[in-house]
């Protein structure tokens, strides 16, 4: 069964700074695995979709990173802005099963202070 | 990028009455789309399953009779809280599964008031 961690629970840091959120997932044999963010009252904002077959995907400031052998990803925020704080949520979908359910980690509560 | 439109975005009824929120995939195609349900500061629960064209699967301890679901179409899915009371005031969010990449998409949500 799947299991998705995501570490740490919840970060604050100043404006302007870079920072790496982690994501780890027991079964490596994963479809894709996406990264999102949720605001206080919201629905979820895809932030990055990478494919098994891919180790990266960037937009912007953002840029996460995807090891199946190691079982994790990582989400790189580049400059940090107090618009980034929401809390940030990995999944991925279990097995190679198109109609899987996507598996959410417990996501990371992010806070940068002006 | 792939957009998901959910409506109503705030729905406040009476005890009783049952409410119907809509999902829609605007601008891709969903098989399979998801209704979760979230509580303040918690994550997102999984109620159900949708799939086109067949009977939605709902998740251990999730009321089949209070909670139905109908995806009549690839891109819509419906669901409605039937005789509605306070403990199913709740914030509902659905997501769509694009048949292209597997990707998931969000709705905005649907903040269900049961007064």
């Amino acid at each position: 069964k799947q299991e998705v961690t995501q570490i740490p629970a919840a970060l604050s840091v100043p404006e302007g700074e870079n920072l790496v959120l982690n994501c780890s997932f027991t079964d490596s044999a994963i479809y894709n695995l996406q990264w999102f963010r949720q605001d206080p009252g919201k629905g979820l904002t895809s932030l990055l979709l990478i494919q098994s077959s891919q180790r990266e995907q960037t937009s912007g400031r953002l840029n996460a990173s995807l090891d199946k052998s190691s079982g994790r990803s990582t989400l790189y925020i580049a400059a940090s802005q107090p618009g980034d704080s929401a809390t940030y949520l990995c999944a991925s979908p279990p097995g190679y099963s198109s109609a899987s359910k996507i598996i959410f980690g417990s996501g990371t509560r992010l806070s940068i202070r002006p | 990028g792939a957009v998901v439109s959910q409506h109503p975005s705030r729905v406040i009824c009476k005890s009783g009455t049952s409410v119907k929120i809509e999902c829609r995939s605007l601008d891709f195609q969903a098989t399979t789309m998801f209704w979760y349900r979230q509580f303040p500061k918690q994550s997102l629960m999984l109620m159900a399953t949708s799939n086109e064209g067949s009977k939605a699967t709902y998740e251990q301890g999730v009321e089949k009779d209070k909670f139905l679901i109908n995806h009549a179409s690839l891109t819509l899915s419906t669901l409605t809280v039937t005789s509605a009371h306070p403990e199913d005031s709740s914030f509902y969010i659905c997501s769509a599964r694009d048949d292209g990449n597997y990707g998931y998409t969000f709705g905005s949500g649907t903040r269900l008031t049961v007064v």
